[in-house]
């Protein structure tokens, strides 16, 4: 099945507590991206990739960091987290960055408290 | 920068009834792309519909259609005969043409509650 699993689902930690969360896809996807959404702001992108090792800031980058060593994998890393990243996390990807009409795949979203 | 505005946050229709949600964007851009998900209370985000802004004729999934006013930069979702499966938080959001990030820029949301 054609999907974009993250990990963990639910995740509570404390102030500081590096963390990761993984997304992964299963479709030969070039571009995944990772958005927040909180209530009232709608959804807002953190970083984006295009493909391996390529990857750019989003509308809300501070405080997070990616990497894509693999065209499959797309983690987002909190290495200090404080309570304002308190969210919805989203990990999205799609055929490729050539614009168009592709349709962007999402994964199940991480609920994210940091206390 | 690309903004969407959607201008309610709550509605509420009749089983089997018609609603429109209603979208807003602002753009410079001539060539771009609007869709409208759909957010159930499992927090999956669907797809229900997506307009090319060169294509003048409103795009169309079953129950659910668009009215694409580009003048005006509006974009609604009509929902058709609707069910309790219905029942979630919509987004409209809009894509740049150009290629490159292809970031979806979203609106705040409606929160759309059917009544049996």
């Amino acid at each position: 099945e054609a999907q974009v699993t993250q990990n963990p689902r639910y995740l509570i930690t404390v102030t500081g507590k590096k963390l990761t969360v993984t997304c992964s896809q299963n479709m030969n996807h070039e571009y995944m991206s990772w958005y927040r959404q909180d209530p009232g702001l709608g959804l807002r992108q953190i970083y984006y990739s295009m493909n391996v090792e390529v990857t750019d800031k989003g509308d809300v980058p501070e405080g997070y960091k990616v990497s894509r060593k693999e065209k499959r994998n797309f983690p987002l890393i909190l290495e200090s987290p404080s309570p304002n990243q308190t969210s919805l996390y989203f990990c999205a990807s799609s055929p490729d960055g050539a614009g168009g009409y592709n349709e962007q795949f999402f994964g199940p979203g991480t609920r994210l408290t940091v206390l | 920068a690309q903004t969407v505005t959607q201008s309610q946050p709550e509605m509420s229709v009749q089983e089997a009834e018609t609603v429109t949600l209603s979208c807003t964007y602002d753009t410079s851009e001539s060539d771009y792309y609007l869709f409208w998900y759909k957010q159930p209370p499992s927090r999956q985000m669907i797809l229900v519909i997506r307009q090319e802004a060169y294509k003048q004729q409103n795009a169309t999934e079953n129950r659910f259609s668009v009215n694409f006013q580009k003048a005006a930069k509006s974009f609604s979702l009509k929902i058709s005969d609707s069910q309790l499966g219905d029942a979630a938080m919509y987004f409209c959001a809009y894509r740049s043409f150009d290629f490159g990030n292809e970031k979806l820029t979203f609106g705040t949301g409606t929160r759309l509650t059917i009544i049996p």
